[in-house]
């Protein structure tokens, strides 16, 4: 049963455009929500993260928004760029869950120049 | 970057050997996890650990055992390899646990 969900597994976007990634939730004991990027042949990397307080965060091109009653989270990206083209993962975690992470499948991002 | 390796960033080995992978931090991180990522799948945590001695299960730790002796260093040990056990392994290191900072990776295949 797969608690954190992302439906697309693949998204093509044009440059300079916005690349909009989507993840789902079913556990509402989740209160921190974390996005990752991968590239081939590397470790994931820490993009960005929301707590369940907030029903936004940005930084820089990068925003994510928290619809707790939906039990959904979004990544947007404005611009996109080619450098952008990556694996996406979405992680939740909550208190009391023992510090772990749970991961969604993935997005893979494709910004076409 | 924070300090994290993981040796052998490759392994080839036949079903039903012993295989060790290493986790090594210099980040003096309390929280050590172990991954497989599988196509479909995401990341899948296998084992964790919160201290030195301190371990517990993930999702997918059958056929998987871990050891942590010292702060640095975090093993996974396949006691014996089976096909199912192709992926890639990463390691993830936290302080605090929610922010969890990956290694390389290690691409280990059974034949």
């Amino acid at each position: 049963d797969q608690q954190v969900k992302q439906n697309s597994p693949s998204l093509s976007v044009q440059e300079g455009r916005i690349s909009i990634l989507n993840c789902d939730y079913t556990n509402s004991m989740f209160d921190y929500f974390l996005w990752y990027k991968k590239y081939p042949a590397e470790g994931p990397t820490f993009l960005i993260s929301i707590s369940s307080i907030k029903d936004k965060n940005e930084d820089g091109r990068f925003t994510v928004f928290l619809n707790k009653s939906a039990k959904h989270l979004s990544l947007h990206i404005v611009p996109s760029q080619p450098g952008d083209s990556a694996v996406y993962f979405c992680a939740a975690s909550a208190i009391g869950y023992g510090n772990k992470l749970v991961f969604g499948a993935g997005t893979i991002l494709r910004v076409k120049s | 970057d924070a300090g994290i390796t993981q040796s052998p960033r490759h392994k080839v080995t036949e079903t039903g050997t012993p295989v060790t992978l290493r986790c090594h931090q210099t980040e003096n991180h309390r929280y050590m996890y172990w991954y497989r990522q599988d196509p479909g799948h995401g990341l899948r945590l296998i084992h964790y650990s919160y201290g030195v001695k301190d371990t517990d299960k993930g999702e997918v730790s059958d056929g998987y055992s871990v050891s942590r002796s010292k702060t640095e260093d975090f093993l996974l040990t396949l006691e014996s390899a089976t096909s199912s056990q192709t992926s890639v392994y990463f390691c993830a290191i936290s302080d605090r646990g929610n922010e969890q900072f990956f290694g390389p990776g290690t691409r280990l295949t059974v034949l």
